[in-house]
């Protein structure tokens, strides 16, 4: 049974700061892997998806990598603003296209 | 625009009484699922579709039913619920074909039962 964890559980950090954040899978059968943001009681936000043949993807000041065969992504987010604020959650779709997720990162971005 | 719609978005009930959370969307994915989601569980996969007429159950099936009769529609049916139920719930779509295109979800919908 495929298992996602996401380390730190939360994390503070000031404006501007280069941050990462890091999500691990145990099973490496995977179609792909994908970020989300999810702001308080809201829906999920799509960042990036990385297919299972790519080793990285970027959109502005987001780069997720993946190493498939060690069972690991991350997701770093380049000078840190207040409206990155946010729940992350990476989740990765295997057989029969179950997504599994990850119970994601908390992070605050003070000013 | 691809869209995935849930309703209602908000739902406060009462133990017992059924209702039922509808889904919908216009990609023409083969794939649907829905979630649930909990403080320091994350989602949790409820039941899921590969098709119309197959259904099948995720990883926390009780208590709820699930039916595809037409390939955009995957309502979630709670015929008595309980206040364990009380989530946030989302619907998903998958190309399931495809490893290149990302999955899409509702927006949400916030049950409470009471």
């Amino acid at each position: 049974k495929q298992e996602v964890t996401q380390i730190p559980a939360a994390l503070s950090v000031p404006e501007g700061e280069n941050l990462v954040l890091n999500c691990s899978f145990t099973d490496s059968a995977i179609y792909n892997l994908q970020w989300f943001r999810q702001d308080p009681g809201k829906g999920l936000t799509s960042l990036l998806l990385i297919q299972s043949s790519q080793r990285e993807q970027t959109s502005g000041r987001l780069n997720a990598s993946l190493d498939k065969s060690s069972g690991r992504s991350t997701l770093y987010i380049a000078a840190s603003q207040p409206g990155d604020s946010a729940t992350y959650l990476c989740a990765v779709k295997g057989t029969a296209s179950k997504l599994t997720f990850g119970t994601g990162t908390r992070l605050q971005v003070t000013l | 625009e691809a869209q995935v719609t849930q309703n209602p978005r908000y739902l406060i009930t009462v133990t017992g009484k059924k209702l039922t959370v509808t889904c919908s969307q216009n990609m023409n994915h083969e794939y649907m699922s829905w979630y649930r989601q909990d403080p320091g569980l994350g989602l949790r996969q409820i039941y899921y579709s590969m098709n119309v007429e197959v259904t099948d159950k995720g990883d926390v099936p009780e208590g709820y039913k699930v039916s595809r009769k037409e390939k955009r529609n995957f309502p979630l049916i709670l015929e008595s619920p309980s206040p364990n139920q009380t989530s946030l719930y989302f619907c998903a779509s998958i190309d399931p074909g495809r490893s290149n295109t990302e999955a899409f979800f509702g927006q949400g919908t916030r049950l409470t039962v009471v």
